[in-house]
């Protein structure tokens, strides 16, 4: 059973534009939403994380939104650069510990 | 400081063979969790240790275990292996507790079964 949902599967962006990655999650235990940045041949990166108490989290160009009536939370990456291509992840946690489950991944691609 | 480091990075092994691969969390972390991506997806969760004990296992066949030592490091072993064990291994550390816990993970060990 897939409990957390990701879309788009892949994207392209012009540099500077805006990137918008979309997940849903069907578990209510979920307590902690982390995003990770993966390149290739290399390990997943936390780029950012919120808690559902709290509807938004910016920290430099990447910001979460957070729905909790609808169990939506979203990544976006504002001025996009070629150096933001990579796979993002987003993740989902219910309770203490490091037991994460994932999206399927988004393949983001910023084009000069 | 040092992250979480994963040993070897990358590793053949043939079918049927045994392997172990080892993880260091980060100074002060006493949970590690085991991970396994394969190519094109999302991590898939292994087992989570907590203080040396099993916390938590992920929907994966026995021939998969782990164990964690009194510093906190950990290993992960696999018994006769299959070419569908190809994959990256990640290890995660991370404190216990608290909803806003936060999880970093190693580079991987890279594992190709032929």
């Amino acid at each position: 059973q897939q409990q957390v949902k990701q879309s788009p599967q892949s994207l392209i962006v012009q540099k500077g534009g805006i990137s918008i990655i979309n997940c849903a999650y069907e578990n209510t235990a979920f307590d902690y939403f982390p995003w990770y940045q993966q390149f290739p041949g290399k390990g997943p990166a936390l780029l950012i994380a919120i808690r559902p108490d709290v509807s938004e989290k910016k920290e430099g160009r990447f910001t979460i939104s957070f729905n909790k009536s609808a169990k939506q939370f979203s990544l976006h990456i504002m001025d996009s650069q070629p150096g933001d291509s990579a796979t993002y992840f987003c993740a989902a946690r219910a309770g203490g510990g490091n037991k994460l489950t994932f999206g399927t991944g988004t393949q983001l691609k910023v084009e000069l | 400081d040092a992250g979480v480091t994963q040993s070897p990075t990358h590793l053949i092994k043939t079918r049927g063979q045994h392997v172990t691969l080892r993880c260091s969390p980060i100074s002060g972390h006493k949970s590690v969790s085991w991970y396994q991506q394969v190519l094109g997806q999302g991590p898939q969760f292994i087992f989570q240790y907590y203080e040396k004990e099993e916390r938590g296992r992920g929907n994966f066949p026995d021939r998969f275990s782990a164990r964690q030592f009194p510093n906190y490091s950990s290993e992960l072993n696999v018994n006769a292996l299959l070419l569908g064990d190809s994959a990256l291994y990640l290890c995660a550390s991370s404190q216990w507790g608290g909803s806003g816990n936060t999880i970093y993970f190693g580079e991987g060990s890279w594992l190709t079964v032929v």
